[in-house]
Order: structure tokens, then C-alpha cells, then sequence
């Protein structure tokens, strides 16, 4: 059982340049979510779903889109990359609503370089 | 709305010390809370969660948190510190509604003096 996996590990990019960070779990989970993490401003939610084929805006949402195509996949994509979002990249996913699906299981994390 | 304040992005114990990190939540309806943990270039782990039910609740490596509402907050502790725990924690709240998203302080690193 892998949970939640990420990839790339590692990118750097050249400012403008475009890609796109693949998170895969395979515990069928409802709900994905993308945070990015920088220092002293701990884990802040770019974009998240709630099923297959839904998407919405978290907190930072600006210069970064998303899609979920397949239920166990969520795709984190920048158009056009800019120094500012030089960043460790997490994804995570829990169950669903309720007290007993309440915990989030996360990726090892995508660090991110902008040049 | 919902936000945590971690107090003290830094925290210090000696080996076998008291560990306390504090942690304050905002929120309009009943919180879940939780605490997370990461090591050096790896992801978050899950320390503990409160959601219904006892207020104490106890986690993994001997970490436990006490959820008193009155107080809005969740702090996270441990009777002995051991060189293994030094990491950063994070404090997060979420609800059970809409897509329960997860809110985050800003994190604590420990360092544990041996």
C-alpha cells in the first residue's frame, strides 16, 4: 500500500518554463488537496477536490491550476513558473466527512525551484 | 473561518525535560484538531487528532493533547523528551463540513539538547 505518492521529487525551473506535479493514492479517498510549505508560513491550501472531476480555490490559488480527471489522481499544473513559487509542494488525501475519515494522509513532497 | 497560532516558532528542552508546544485555534463551529509531525525532508505524519468525544487524547511516541474548549486550545506534550523527537510540529484545524480542509499554524521546531 503506497498511500500518497508524489512526482517529481525534485524540479528546478526557469522562470516562465511550465509543469505539472502528479499526486496518486491508492486508498480511494474522496477528498485530494495541494499545500504548498515555506518557511514560518507553515502549510497553506492551494486547491483541493472533493471527487472525481471537482475542483476548487484554496488560500493561494493564484498561478497554479488543477485538475481530477481520475478519482486516485490530482494534478498540480504551473503555466508559466515564477520565483515566488519556489516552494516544498505537498499533496494529501483523506476519506471523506465525519470524525472517523477526519485525518489527511500526505505525499512525501515536491521541492520546488524557480530560477 | 478557522486559523491556528502556534506560540513560538522555536522551542528548546533539555533530554528527559518536559515538552510543551502550544497551540490556539479559531474557530465558528466544533473544531477537529490536530497535531502533525515532520522530519527533515519528509512529509507530515500524524501525531494525534481530537474530533468528538474525550477531551485527552493520546497519539503516538508518547505525545498527548488535551482539547479545552474554554480555552480554544489544543497544546501538545510529552512528560520526557528524547533526541528522536527533534522535528517540527504542526497544529491543524478543520471541521466536518464542505471539504474539511486544513488549517495550519505556522509550525515549532524542537531541538533537544542532549
Amino acid at each position: 500500500n503506497a498511500g500518497v505518492t508524489q512526482t517529481p521529487k525534485f524540479r528546478v525551473l526557469k522562470t516562465g518554463q511550465s509543469m505539472t506535479l502528479l499526486c496518486a493514492q491508492d486508498m480511494n479517498h474522496e477528498y485530494m488537496y495541494w499545500y504548498r510549505q515555506d518557511p514560518g508560513m507553515g502549510l497553506r491550501l492551494i486547491h483541493y477536490s472533493v471527487g472525481e472531476g471537482t475542483t476548487a480555490k484554496g488560500e493561494v490559488p493564484d498561478g497554479y491550476n488543477v485538475s481530477r480527471l481520475k478519482k486516485q489522481n490530482f494534478l498540480l499544473g504551473l503555466e508559466s513558473a515564477a520565483p515566488s513559487q519556489t516552494s516544498v509542494y505537498f499533496c494529501a488525501s483523506r476519506r471523506g466527512q465525519g470524525p472517523l475519515n477526519a485525518e489527511a494522509f500526505f505525499g512525501q513532497g515536491t521541492r520546488l525551484t524557480v530560477v | 473561518a478557522q486559523s491556528v497560532t502556534q506560540l513560538g516558532s522555536h522551542v528548546s528542552v533539555s533530554e528527559g525535560a518536559l515538552v510543551l508546544l502550544r497551540c490556539n485555534y479559531s474557530s465558528s463551529v466544533p473544531p477537529y484538531l490536530f497535531w502533525y509531525v515532520q522530519y527533515p525532508n519528509q512529509g507530515l505524519q500524524l501525531l494525534l487528532k481530537y474530533t468528538t468525544g474525550a477531551t485527552l487524547v493520546k497519539g503516538i511516541n508518547g505525545f498527548e493533547a488535551e482539547f479545552k474548549k474554554s480555552e480554544t486550545s489544543f497544546h501538545l506534550t510529552k512528560p520526557s523528551a528524547h533526541m528522536s523527537d527533534a522535528a517540527e510540529y504542526f497544529c491543524a484545524v478543520s471541521d466536518d463540513g464542505g471539504a474539511n480542509n486544513l488549517f495550519f499554524g505556522t509550525g515549532t521546531r524542537l531541538t533537544v539538547i542532549p
